[in-house]
C-alpha cells in the first residue's frame, strides 16, 4: 500500500488545453518530487521541492510549472504541451533534505497529449 | 555529469535460476546506490540500497547486491529467483558533491526487464 497518492491516474489532453496533476503524501515527508518516465528511457527527476522550497528545477520547459502548498501536496501544472510530452509522471517522497533517505513513489499518471 | 548503466534489457529465466543484473555507474566520487523494482501494475518500490560499511548489502526478497568501487558496478543478484520476481529493476545512484554534503539527484539506469517463467 503506498503512502504516496497521484490523480487522475490517466490523463489524455490536446496541446491546448490547461490540465494539472495532484500528488498526496501521506507519509509526513518533507521532501517531494516528479519524475518523467519515458519508454525506453530513464527516470527524469524534474523538480525537488524540500520544505515546500523549489530546490532543483532540472531544465524543464516551462510548459511544465509546479506548485507545491504545503509539505502534504504537489501539483504539475500542464499547459500547451507537445506529443513528446506523453510519458508516465511519477511523484515521490522522502524524509529530510537527504536523498540517501529512501523516495517513496506514487502509482504515476500515465499522460498522453494528442 | 553522472550516468547509470544497465546492460540488460530484458532477461528471461526459468524459475529456480540464479540471477546476476548488471549495473555500472560513471561518477569517481563518494556515492549512494539503490535498487528499485517496479512489479507489474505497482508503484516502484525499494529493494535494497547502499550508504557505507559492508559492500554486500542485502535487501527484500532475498535479493542482495555487492558493491565493487574499483569497477563502479552494483549488481544485483538473486540465487533462485521466483514467478513473483517477474517485474521492472531500476538501478539509481545518488553522488555526493561534497565532503559530508548530498544532493537530491537520484540517476536512474533505463531498467531491466525481469521476465520468469514458471
Amino acid at each position: 500500500e503506498t503512502g504516496v497518492t497521484q490523480t487522475p491516474r490517466h490523463l489524455v489532453m490536446g496541446m491546448t488545453n490547461k490540465k494539472s496533476l495532484k500528488c498526496e503524501q501521506h507519509l509526513g515527508h518533507n521532501a517531494m518530487y516528479w519524475y518523467k518516465q519515458s519508454a525506453k528511457k530513464p527516470l527524469e527527476l524534474m523538480f525537488v521541492y524540500s520544505l515546500e522550497e523549489r530546490v532543483e528545477n532540472n531544465s524543464v520547459p516551462s510548459r511544465f510549472s509546479p506548485e507545491c502548498p504545503n509539505s502534504s501536496h504537489l501539483f504539475l501544472h500542464l499547459h500547451t504541451l507537445q506529443p513528446e510530452d506523453s510519458a508516465l509522471y511519477l511523484c515521490a517522497s522522502s524524509q529530510g533534505r537527504n536523498v540517501g533517505n529512501e523516495q517513496y513513489f506514487g502509482p504515476g499518471t500515465r499522460l498522453t497529449v494528442t | 555529469a553522472q550516468s547509470v548503466s544497465q546492460h540488460n534489457h530484458h532477461v528471461i529465466l526459468s524459475e529456480a535460476a540464479s540471477l546476476e543484473l548488471g549495473c555500472n555507474y560513471s561518477y569517481g566520487g563518494t556515492v549512494n546506490l539503490f535498487w528499485y523494482v517496479q512489479y507489474p501494475g505497482q508503484h516502484l518500490q525499494l529493494l535494497l540500497k547502499y550508504f557505507s560499511g559492508d559492500p554486500l548489502v542485502k535487501g527484500i526478497k532475498g535479493f542482495e547486491a555487492e558493491f565493487i568501487k574499483s569497477k563502479f558496478s552494483f549488481n544485483l543478484r538473486k540465487p533462485s529467483v521466483q514467478w513473483s520476481d517477474t517485474a521492472e529493476y531500476f538501478c539509481a545512484v545518488n553522488a555526493l558533491w561534497n565532503s559530508g554534503g548530498s544532493n537530491y539527484k537520484l540517476t536512474f539506469g533505463k531498467g531491466t526487464l525481469l521476465t520468469v517463467n514458471p
